[in-house]
């Protein structure tokens, strides 16, 4: 079965660059959250997007915009990356809001 | 606001059940979830409880949800060498669009 796609995989960056993390949802899933997961952490959430409109808002820093496109995939964009955005980024998705969420298996940031 | 409580360890027998347990605050919660974490990998679904259950069994795992004490519970018998992973409790915020996580159980599992 499909599941959700998250690119790349891994990506360094140096301090002050920007990155792009990209996420592709489980076909005809509407709703998709980004989560950012720290070393030891657990997963923070970030922000959220139902049928293509920002739906909720996170500990998202203003340096970070997201978006949903009208094939449902979503791109997360850092800008002015920071040491402490190293970090497990994860995608999921679910069919409508609140039901079974599924994870990507996330992209690691390491900024340098 | 929400929160959602995990003790962050438990060592296990191989063979013997764990029992993973979480307690949350938010009483709206909707849809309640086991995840599995192993070393530098993605969040697995390992099952889910819709909040009118109290109890849902999928071959070795057992949940067990007390809506009144805002309690759930995780109970993977006869643990085996490859459960050793990190094991969050997450919940739907009710109202919200959002997945609020514990802080994860670590489980050891040894000979």
């Amino acid at each position: 079965a499909a599941g959700v796609i998250q690119s790349p995989r891994h990506l360094i960056k140096e301090k002050r660059e920007t990155a792009t993390l990209k996420c592709y949802p489980i076909p005809r899933h509407d709703t998709v959250y980004w989560y950012q997961q720290g070393p030891g952490q657990d997963p923070q959430f970030l922000i959220s997007f139902y049928e293509k409109m920002q739906s909720d808002k996170g500990s998202i820093p203003d340096r970070f915009s997201a978006q949903q496109f009208s094939d449902y995939h979503s791109e997360l964009n850092m800008s002015s990356l920071e040491l402490g955005d190293s970090a497990l980024y994860f995608c999921a998705s679910s069919r409508e809001k609140n039901t079974e969420a599924f994870f990507g298996q996330g992209t690691r940031l390491t900024v340098v | 606001g929400e929160d959602v409580e995990q003790s962050l360890f438990l060592s296990v027998r191989e063979g013997d059940s764990s029992v993973i347990n979480c307690t949350y605050t938010d009483s709206s919660s909707t849809y309640l979830y086991w995840y599995k974490q192993e070393p530098g990998a993605g969040l697995q679904l390992l099952t889910y409880i819709f909040s009118n259950m109290d109890m849902k069994q999928d071959q070795r795992l057992t949940v067990l949800l007390n809506k009144k004490d805002k309690h759930l519970s995780l109970r993977i018998a006869d643990t085996q060498t490859g459960d050793s992973a990190i094991y969050f409790c997450a919940v739907f915020s009710g109202g919200y669009n959002k997945l609020i996580f514990g802080a994860g159980t670590r489980l050891a599992v040894h000979p």
